[in-house]
């Protein structure tokens, strides 16, 4: 079965340490991973695309594929950057699909001052 | 421009009752995506339209259905509601299915 777990449902760390949120999946095929975040009050949106290997708000995201996992890190934290990540696997048929996404359940990252 | 536009914001139905959620896509989007939240099981996906076609389909009852229409404007509709039905309704539109999904602020939905 295709499924995303996230271990952790809250992270706290203090300003300026490393952050890392795990992501582990299981799929069979080649999956097409991506982290979601969602800052208070505002919308889903999406932060990164492991098919990109971009670096976005100075995080980033390598898939793993021997140990099934696309975990998110930052060498240093800032305080903007709390909010609640979803890690997510595109499923379905159509490769590469962004419309059917099967999430993790979140974990709520808490950067202290 | 505009976002994804969902209405209404808010509902409150009774069980047993039908409803229909409203989403509007970013203005040149063909691909709307429906998802349920809920704090027990998280974000589940619904269902996948592209070019009015359903691509794909969620892990939920026949209760919940939904269709695209020609301006790519998408709704859908559970009937016999239950009380497990209340949730937050997401709905996200792309391009195309390989683009970058943007999501709307939500339904919230409550069965009493």
């Amino acid at each position: 079965a295709q499924r995303v777990t996230q271990p952790e449902k809250l992270l706290s760390v203090f300003k300026g340490a490393p952050v890392e949120l795990k992501c582990n999946y299981s799929y069979s095929g080649s999956p097409e991973l991506f982290w979601y975040v969602q800052y208070s009050r505002q919308r889903l949106q999406l932060l990164l695309r492991h098919i990109s290997r971009e670096s976005i708000k100075g995080f980033t995201a390598d898939l793993n594929k021997g140990e099934t996992s696309f975990h998110l890190k930052k060498p240093f934290a800032q305080e903007e950057d709390s909010a609640m990540y979803y890690c997510a696997l595109s499923g379905g048929r159509g490769g590469g699909s962004q419309g059917n996404l099967i999430f993790g359940k979140g974990t709520k990252l808490s950067v202290k001052p | 421009k505009a976002g994804v536009t969902q209405t209404p914001r808010y509902l409150i139905k009774t069980r047993g009752q039908q409803v229909t959620l409203s989403c509007s896509p970013i203005s040149g989007h063909r691909s709307v995506s429906w998802y349920q939240q809920t704090p027990g099981q998280g974000l589940q996906f619904l269902f996948e339209y592209f070019s009015e076609t359903q691509r794909n389909k969620g892990n939920f009852p026949g209760r919940f259905s939904g269709r695209q229409f020609s301006n790519s404007r998408s709704e859908m509709n559970v009937s016999t509601l239950e009380l497990g039905d209340s949730a937050l309704y997401l709905c996200a539109s792309s391009l195309v299915p390989s683009t970058e999904a943007f999501f709307g602020q939500g339904t919230r939905l409550t069965v009493v």
